[in-house]
């Protein structure tokens, strides 16, 4: 099966800054990733996704970079604000399958 | 309109209790699924079931056991809980898959003492 990796494991910027939490995976068949972000006592919930015939997407301050080749794919969040405080999930799916969930990173933005 | 609603969202139980936890999407979506979240926020999948498979992770105690009543409905009965059952209980919806991702319900909260 698919075996994700999520690093860091905890994140503390201060507010302005900008955020990066990187990604592998290790299946060349997964084609979807997506990411979620879990709000202290709540769901996750997507923010972004990325297929794997593109190599960038951007919404706003969040964006989301694949490289197939390396396997590898990051969220990065810029002009970090209090609410974005957060764990964010990476994932990956293959067709047909269930989704792999990173371990999660726990980002806190500094007021 | 809730898409994904679990309930109860919060369960406080007894060793060697059995319980049940509900999920039903609104979604029309053809598989769903349970993922327990233990304390360290790690997701970790349980089960995923459609109308034709059902897909148990391995490592999943035998004391749970997903229901299917139909498309919409996905529940979870944990027999004989123990005090390492505690953790946040996720029920999620997709279509095909998950090829346009999942949608969470809000999460049980068990707790076995």
């Amino acid at each position: 099966g698919e075996n994700v990796e999520q690093h860091p494991s905890t994140l503390s910027v201060q507010e302005g800054d900008s955020a990066v939490i990187k990604c592998t995976y290790s299946d060349s068949a997964s084609n979807y990733f997506p990411w979620y972000k879990q709000e202290l006592g709540k769901r996750p919930q997507l923010i972004i996704d990325i297929r794997s015939n593109v190599g960038e997407k951007k919404d706003q301050r969040i964006a989301v970079t694949l490289n197939k080749t390396a396997k590898h794919f990051s969220l990065h969040i810029t002009e970090t604000q209090p609410e974005d405080s957060a764990v964010y999930f990476c994932a990956a799916n293959i067709p047909g399958n269930q989704f792999y969930f990173g371990t999660g990173t726990s980002l806190t933005v500094i007021p | 309109d809730t898409a994904v609603s679990q309930t109860p969202k919060y369960l406080v139980t007894q060793m060697g209790n059995d319980k049940s936890i509900k999920c039903e999407q609104n979604l029309g979506h053809d598989t769903m699924y349970w993922y327990k979240q233990d304390s360290k926020k790690f997701l970790k999948i349980m089960f995923s079931y459609n109308n034709k498979e059902l897909i148990i992770n391995e490592t999943v105690p035998n004391r749970f056991s997903p229901k299917s009543p139909d498309k919409a409905h996905l529940n979870l009965h944990i027999n004989s809980l123990e005090l390492g059952d505690s953790a946040v209980y996720f029920c999620a919806s997709s279509q095909d898959h998950g090829v346009q991702g999942y949608t969470f319900g809000s999460g049980t909260r068990l707790t076995v003492v």
